[in-house]
């Protein structure tokens, strides 16, 4: 019963490139969140999908950024025109609904560098 | 706006003893859950103990405990015994009806053998 798997988990990228980073839910979760952690803070949300439907994207930059959560496949955030200040571990979670009893259950992130 | 406070950036206890991480939140809904997630060097997220506002009754799980004081908004976390494996960033969380969390700081904790 594999968890949330995150890929890659690393991930250097030059000024300007994209960034794509992956995320495949637990088996038989539909519900993924990203999540957003720069050095030294706490992880900030980004967007909430379910399968095809963006939930709430409040927490994602207005401009490069974008989410999807396709039928078939795993999520996917993509990055445009990366920039220096984008270097951060990205966290995805997943839980089998929401408000999940359980908790949320989290990837082991992508860190992505930009140079 | 939900906003999560960590008081203690960095806290160290001996290999054994007992150490208690603060935490308190704000929020205006009646009807939340909160959690602890322990973030070892690994970098995974893992989580170690949740509660529902509306139980007055603090969660335990095996060594950790909590301490909810919901007028105070205050969510701490007790560990007993500690283990040089408790050796993490322990994050407070809050999730209400949006479904996202809220996420504290951090707080590093070692354990001295």
């Amino acid at each position: 019963n594999a968890g949330v798997m995150q890929n890659p988990r690393h991930l250097v990228r030059r000024r300007g490139q994209e960034a794509r980073l992956r995320c495949s839910p637990m088996k038989g979760h539909s519900h993924v969140y990203w999540y957003r952690q720069l050095p030294e803070e706490g992880l900030k949300f980004m967007v909430y999908l379910q399968k095809e439907n963006i939930i709430d994207e409040s927490g994602m930059p207005k401009e490069r950024f974008s989410a999807e959560f396709p039928k078939e496949g795993p999520s996917i955030l993509r990055i445009q025109q990366v920039v220096r200040g984008d270097s951060a571990a990205y966290f995805c979670a997943s839980s089998p609904g929401d408000r999940s009893f359980y908790g949320y259950t989290f990837g082991s992130g992508t860190r992505l560098t930009v140079v | 706006a939900q906003t999560v406070t960590q008081s203690q950036p960095e806290m160290s206890v001996q290999e054994a003893e007992t150490v208690t991480l603060s935490c308190t939140y704000d929020t205006s809904e009646s009807d939340y859950y909160l959690f602890w997630y322990k973030q070892p060097p690994s970098r995974q997220m893992i989580l170690v103990i949740r509660q529902e506002a509306y139980k007055q009754q603090n969660a335990t799980e095996n060594r950790f405990s909590v301490n909810f004081q919901k007028a105070a908004k205050s969510f701490s976390l007790k560990i007993s015994d500690s283990q040089l494996g408790d050796a993490a960033m322990y994050f407070c969380a809050t999730e209400t009806s949006g479904s996202r969390l809220t996420f504290g700081e951090g707080t590093q904790l070692t354990v001295n053998p």
